[in-house]
């Protein structure tokens, strides 16, 4: 059973390009977690998604940043006309079910030049 | 808004020696949970801690848990070199439609000197 799976590992953007972020759950898994980490700092939650829904998306910038789970198909975190500030490690987790532990990826290291 | 804190941010210690890195969070959770990073990598999960009292032990490590005093607990013993990395606390939220997402704390960087 492969774990959460992210990709790319890396991934180099110039300002003002899109950022196209994917994370393929654990089998099984239904709901996904995306979180921002910033250099030397704590892992911070962003979004909530169940299949094709959108439960908590309070911990998201209101502008240029969205995310989706559809019914078939990885998790997509896309962040539009990326600046500087967008640099980050961007990880996702997923869990079977609500309250469950969670399982993190490898992460997705955004480097916006 | 639930809050996090970690304390200390940064720790230096001799292999052989006992530490222990605390974990405060403000409001109120039932659910923690212990995590390891390795430089540029992922999160490795170390314990869940569910109840009030909760004690969990893995190898040099043992974590606690006081829900009345909001308050965790890591504790090392014998450090060894090969325990150097990141140790975060993490809570999970509570929300209006039931808990999701964790919170984190800052995370504690701890170097183990041989």
């Amino acid at each position: 059973n492969a774990g959460v799976m992210q990709n790319p590992r890396h991934l180099v953007r110039r300002r003002g390009q899109e950022a196209r972020l994917r994370c393929s759950p654990m089998k099984g898994h239904s709901h996904v977690y995306w979180y921002r980490q910033l250099p030397e700092e704590g892992l911070k939650f962003m979004v909530y998604l169940q299949k094709e829904n959108i439960i908590d998306e309070s911990g998201m910038p209101k502008e240029r940043f969205s995310a989706e789970f559809p019914k078939e198909g990885p998790s997509i975190l896309r962040i539009q006309q990326v600046v500087r500030g967008d640099s980050a490690a961007y990880f996702c987790a997923s869990s079977p079910q609500l309250n469950t532990e969670a399982f993190f990826g490898q992460g997705t290291r955004l480097t916006v030049v | 808004e639930l809050k996090v804190e970690q304390n200390p941010l940064f720790l230096s210690m001799q292999e052989g020696k006992n530490y222990t890195i605390y974990c405060n969070y403000s409001t109120t959770s039932d659910r923690l949970y212990w995590y390891r990073q390795d430089p540029g990598k992922s999160l490795e999960s170390l314990f869940v801690l569910l109840s009030n009292g909760a004690v969990k032990q893995e190898g040099r490590l043992m974590a606690s848990l006081d829900t009345k005093a909001r308050l965790s607990t890591l504790h090392i013993t014998a450090a060894v070199h090969d325990l150097s990395a990141t140790y975060f606390c993490a809570v999970l939220r509570i929300s209006g439609g039931g808990a999701d997402g964790l919170t984190f704390g800052k995370g504690t960087h701890l170097i183990i000197q041989p």
